[in-house]
């Protein structure tokens, strides 16, 4: 079955400069790939998405890019702030009727003043 | 429109009791998952259930149940609860189907602790 594999498990970087994690999956027939944050104590939600027939998608300060050739895919966010600090998860699946969404493990972010 | 609700939020059990979790969802979504959530382990599909009337196994099936009641409802009963099943329960769903892209709405979690 497909597995997610996602880094760093924790990252700091410093408000107002750019983090980036990292995803890659196992399963070539995936082919919708989602981001979703979660902040402390509430329930994760869908912040970006991008399809297999595209290589990079932006909305405004996060971007996600997609290499299909080599299975993996990664979230951007510039210019950050400390609304930002959350657990973020990359997240694999296969459009059809009984398709699955399996998450990585997930990314702490901390935004340090 | 509610979207996705859980009850109970919070629950205490004693080794062996049993409960039973309930979710719905009012956005007549096909797909309908339980997960949990153990630090550092990130979100671990139980089962799913991609129509009514099906459900299917996913990562960490053992030790709980399902049951899709119709399509609004499915709900995840723990039979004999154990220390190791102490964790935040997630309901989500979808709407699925050919050719759309599944983004899951999740409900607010319900946190569980064995005794």
């Amino acid at each position: 079955g497909e597995n997610v594999e996602q880094h760093p498990s924790t990252l700091s970087v410093q408000e107002g400069d750019s983090a980036v994690i990292k995803c890659t999956y196992s399963d070539s027939a995936s082919n919708y790939f989602p981001w979703y944050k979660q902040e402390l104590g509430k329930r994760p939600q869908l912040i970006i998405d991008i399809r297999s027939n595209v290589g990079e998608k932006k909305d405004q300060r996060i971007a996600v890019t997609l290499n299909k050739t080599a299975k993996h895919f990664s979230l951007h966010i510039t210019e950050t702030q400390p609304e930002d600090s959350a657990v973020y998860f990359c997240a694999a699946s296969k459009v059809n009727r009984d398709d699955k969404i399996i998450f990585g493990k997930g990314t702490r972010l901390h935004i340090l003043p | 429109n509610a979207g996705v609700t859980q009850t109970p939020k919070f629950q205490v059990l004693k080794t062996g009791q049993s409960m039973t979790l309930q979710c719905a969802q009012d956005m007549n979504h096909n797909s309908m998952y339980w997960y949990r959530q153990d630090p550092g382990m990130g979100l671990r599909l139980i089962y799913y259930s991609a129509s009514e009337g099906t459900t299917d196994k996913g990562e960490v099936p053992n030790g709980y149940n399902v049951s899709r009641l119709n399509k609004r409802e499915f709900s995840l009963r723990l039979e004999s609860a154990a220390p190791s099943q102490t964790s935040v329960y997630f309901c989500a769903s979808t709407l699925s189907g050919v050719g759309t892209y599944n983004e899951q709405f999740f409900g607010p979690g319900t946190r569980l602790t064995v005794l």
